[in-house]
């Protein structure tokens, strides 16, 4: 079974941009959440989609905003980008219902 | 509040040797899940062991044993005879039904360095 990929897996933007980031999950899988990880903040819960649908969400500000498609591969996609946003973000793929979630590798950002 | 503390930053063990991380956790739900993942220098989370909160016993998964003790909110993983490989971040977390549907809250990790 092939494992949860993400898309890019790097990527060097400036202040004041938006950007995409694309995350596609185990087949079967219905649900992804997303991280935001930094060395000051750690690990932090974004979001998660199940079946096209928020389903829960974290205390980020509106400018992080995510989407689910029909075929559950889920897009996240950050405006107006700060010098704070530099991070590792993960995203994460689970059935929706057994508590195991596996991770991509992340898309590492960098904002300059 | 932190929810998920791990107070090792780092840790050394010799190969071969077992190590203790610990974790504690703070929580009002009766129902919880607690998991730990191990994140290599490559950035990818690992899956390692889960333990629900009505588990009566300790959960264990090869190497990895999760001790964990109710009473005092303590769910620790135990690696025996570690191997090189096993240098990594470890990250405790915790599952949350909030309002029905979960959360996940990760501790900031324990950075484990396996000595040949």
């Amino acid at each position: 079974k092939a494992g949860v990929t993400q898309t890019p897996r790097y990527l060097i933007k400036t202040r004041g941009q938006q950007v995409t980031l694309s995350c596609s999950p185990i087949s079967g899988h219905r649900s992804v959440s997303w991280y935001q990880q930094t060395p000051g903040q750690g690990l932090q819960f974004l979001f998660e989609y199940f079946s096209e649908t928020q389903r829960n969400k974290g205390n980020f500000p509106g400018r992080f905003s995510g989407r689910q498609f029909s075929n559950s591969r889920s897009e996240m996609n950050v405006s107006t980008l700060e010098l704070g946003d530099s991070a590792l973000y993960l995203c994460a793929s689970s059935t929706g219902i057994s508590y195991e979630q596996y991770f991509g590798p992340g898309t590492r950002l960098t904002v300059t | 509040a932190q929810k998920i503390t791990q107070t090792q930053p780092g840790m050394f063990v010799q190969e071969k040797e077992a190590v203790t991380l610990d974790c504690t956790y703070d929580t009002s739900d009766q129902s919880y899940g607690l998991f730990w993942y191990k994140q290599p220098s490559s950035g990818e989370m690992i899956f390692l062991i889960y333990q629900g909160s009505y588990d009566e016993q300790n959960a264990t998964e090869g190497r990895y044993s999760l001790n964990f003790q109710k009473a005092r909110k303590s769910a620790n993983l135990v690696i025996s005879a570690s191997q090189l490989g096993d240098s990594a971040m470890y990250f405790c977390a915790m599952r949350e039904n909030t309002s029905g549907t979960y959360k996940y809250i990760f501790g900031t990790g324990t950075r484990l360095k396996v000595l040949a």
